[in-house]
């Protein structure tokens, strides 16, 4: 199965809102409400930053939110801060009970 | 809540490894687990995963047949044997908790990762 779709790179200046795409299928993101999104900086480990398309964990910042329309989910980070700086990877369940992961977006803030 | 894995090694192709997961500070049985790799400046890629009571098991397409995911509930223990290695398996493996008891949705604790080369 192939990677979910996602932009290589996001830039924004600090303080804009950006918004990453994630897109699917009709076997995995269009199908389920699993979507979750990953934060990695270098040499880190990844992070869960939204659960469930829209959840946010205890801990994350409310300007990260998630949403998903068909087989494309987004994940917006509004009011963009220099630590936003980062690789975001979305995922998702699919119909063959397995996850499949984005290719990961890295984000740039200007 | 703790993870941490262990077991990474070079290896020559064709060899065999097994990693270990330590888990802490949850009710380890209570929940799925999984394990995720990165490849050198690439990205994540779901490996396999195993339901709470060990009854179900999932693989990706690139490593059925030749890794096999297992848990030991009695001692909090996650693993991962990998057989029949090949270059692409190099790798750093995350072990990682899901989020409920029978399949992982989304993870939501992970280790710092163990890693893997496989190379003659």
């Amino acid at each position: 199965q192939s990677a979910l779709t996602q932009p290589a790179s996001v830039s924004g200046s600090p303080g804009q809102s950006i918004t990453i795409s994630c897109t699917g299928t009709s076997s995995d993101v269009d199908d389920y409400n699993s979507v979750s999104w990953y934060q990695q900086h270098p040499g880190e480990v990844p992070k869960l930053m939204i659960y469930d398309v829209t959840n946010r964990p205890s801990g994350v910042s409310n300007r990260f939110s998630g949403s998903k329309s068909g087989n494309t989910a987004s994940l917006t980070i509004s009011g963009l801060q220099a630590e936003d700086e980062a690789d975001y990877y979305c995922s998702s369940y699919t119909s063959s009970s397995t996850v499949i992961f984005g290719g990961g977006t890295k984000v740039t803030v200007l | 809540v703790h993870l941490a894995e262990s077991g990474g090694n070079l290896v020559q192709p064709g060899g065999s490894l097994r990693l270990s997961c330590a888990a802490s500070g949850f009710t380890f049985s209570s929940y799925a687990m999984t394990w995720v790799r990165q490849a050198p400046g690439k990205g994540l890629e779901w490996v396999s995963d195993i339901s709470g009571s060990g009854d179900s098991v999932y693989y990706a397409d690139s490593v059925k047949g030749r890794f096999t995911i297992s848990r030991d509930n009695s001692k909090n223990t996650l693993y991962l044997q990998m057989n029949s290695l090949r270059a692409e398996d190099t790798a750093v493996y995350y072990c990682a908790k899901g989020a409920g008891g029978y399949v992982v949705y989304y993870m939501d604790v992970w280790g710092k990762g163990t890693t893997v080369t496989v190379s003659s």
